[in-house]
């Protein structure tokens, strides 16, 4: 068990709803990641939050959103939904080292057992 | 931009051989890190071992090393008296060192099958 949470495990959709993937990071861990995994695209970084602010963006489309709250859990929504996001969705927290800090030691990604989203 | 490469989908060996997986990668940055992640039919992501390529020396973690060539942009896993809890998906994945933005970008994984 790596302590970061995501729910819900699973998710059945149709084409063109919405819907939002939630994850919890370990404690003490400020900075959360999205990466999608799927048959096409392989493993992608979606974006990273740190301490409630958005860090860095990879290739997340435009009907897909995150947030980071407060609290430091984070949401991933997706809408517009098609059949090509099916995938599963991975979140993962660590606590990277300050901009412009080499980070040392290494700050682990712990990441957590994924939400798997299929869209009918 | 980082790319990272597996040319192999998939290997597969007898209980107890040693096995290398191979991965080239590619990058502008001067200060990185490179990952090797095993991810079992659990779906689980795991950290095999990583890399800073500051350092000329390979890493080593038990069964686990790699063969880090840096200007050959080469970084390969060698598995040895391999087990057949090893069998998963192995992706290589770099990451930005510092600036505090380091989401990984990884390659299309090697799907490893231990054979008893």
């Amino acid at each position: 068990d790596s302590g970061v949470t995501q729910t819900p495990k699973h998710l059945i959709t149709a084409t063109g709803q919405r819907v939002t993937l939630r994850c919890s990071p370990r404690s003490g861990d400020l900075s959360v990641y999205w990466y999608q995994q799927s048959l096409d695209q392989g493993l992608q970084f979606l974006i990273q939050y740190y301490n409630g602010e958005e860090r860095a963006k990879g290739n997340i489309l435009e009907r897909f959103s995150a947030q980071q709250f407060p609290d430091l859990h984070s949401e991933l929504n997706l809408s517009s939904l098609e059949l090509g996001d099916s995938a599963l969705y991975f979140c993962a927290s660590s606590t990277p080292g300050l901009a412009g800090v080499i980070s040392k030691p290494y700050n682990e990604q712990f990441f957590g057992p994924g939400t798997r989203l299929t869209v009918l | 931009a980082q790319t990272v490469t597996q040319s192999q989908p998939e290997m597969s060996v007898q209980e107890a051989e040693t096995v290398t997986l191979s991965c080239t990668y590619d990058t502008s940055e001067n200060n990185y890190y490179l990952f090797w992640y095993k991810q079992p039919p659990s779906r689980q992501m795991i950290l095999v071992i990583r890399q800073e390529a500051y350092k000329q020396q390979n890493a080593t973690e038990n069964r686990f090393s790699v063969n880090f060539q840096k200007a050959a942009k080469s970084f390969s896993l060698k598995i040895s008296d391999s087990q057949l809890g090893d069998t998963a998906m192995y992706f290589c994945a770099s990451s930005i060192l510092g600036g505090g933005a380091d989401g990984l970008t990884f390659g299309k994984g090697t799907h490893l099958i231990i054979q008893p």
